[in-house]
């Protein structure tokens, strides 16, 4: 079965840790994407990238930054935490190339606190 | 700019009735439009598609189909379950010259369902 893994369900964080969190997929996907999302408003896209070492700004980049050393690995880094950064986040990966349908496959989640 | 919206939630209903959750988009170009649904204390997974004007998605006894000329693609089921209680969200794919946007999806606000038995 086909994964997107998010190595933390829960985390604690207090204002101005850096927090960071993981996210790796065994599909060979070509493209991560990192959402959050908030009660009433949906999912919001943070950052994606298409390709290692790759990234694009989504729509809320601010306060958030994002590494992809590996194919696999997409981690998104929070320098410096605040409270309105607390939040589910949601970690996807597609391997949409131009063409088709789009689908993503999500990971269960990371549900970050900022005290 | 691309933009879903969503009929306001949350939703309640008894087993066996019908459900309609309203989505309608605002996109350029032709976008491929998807509900996705989020079971309590999961991911979102898809529920089904439709990548051109007039094409249906079903999966699982739900139903939508892609209208141009409304712009919508609003969600149908017959006969809901205790089971479909979740939030569904309604989202597009966005598409432009050259293949940049890598297939980003725009997601509607979701729409909690509940269903008594």
């Amino acid at each position: 079965d086909v994964k997107v893994t998010q190595s933390s369900r829960y985390l604690v964080k207090r204002t101005g840790e850096k927090v960071f969190l993981e996210c790796v997929q065994d599909m060979d996907h070509e493209n991560m994407f990192w959402y959050r999302q908030d009660p009433g408003l949906g999912l919001r896209l943070i950052y994606f990238s298409y390709d290692v070492k790759m990234k694009e700004k989504g729509d809320i980049p601010e306060g958030y930054s994002v590494s992809r050393e590996k194919k696999e690995r997409f981690s998104l880094i929070l320098e410096s935490a605040s409270t309105n950064q607390t939040s589910m986040y949601l970690c996807a990966s597609s391997d949409w190339r131009g063409s088709g349908a789009n689908v993503l496959t999500f990971g269960a989640g990371s549900r970050l606190t900022v005290l | 700019g691309n933009s879903v919206t969503q009929m306001e939630g949350p939703v309640t209903l008894s087993e066996e009735a019908f459900l309609t959750i309203n989505c309608t988009y605002t996109a350029t170009g032709y976008p491929s439009l998807f509900w996705y649904v989020q079971y309590p204390g999961e991911g979102l997974q898809l529920l089904l598609k439709a990548t051109k004007a007039d094409d249906k998605g079903s999966n699982k006894g739900f139903e939508a189909t892609y209208r141009k000329e409304t712009t919508s693609f609003h969600l149908e089921k017959g006969s809901v379950q205790v089971s479909d209680s979740a939030v569904y969200f309604c989202a597009l794919s966005h598409t432009n010259a050259g293949g940049t946007s890598y297939g980003k999806l725009t997601f509607g606000q979701g729409t909690i369902l509940t269903v008594h038995p």
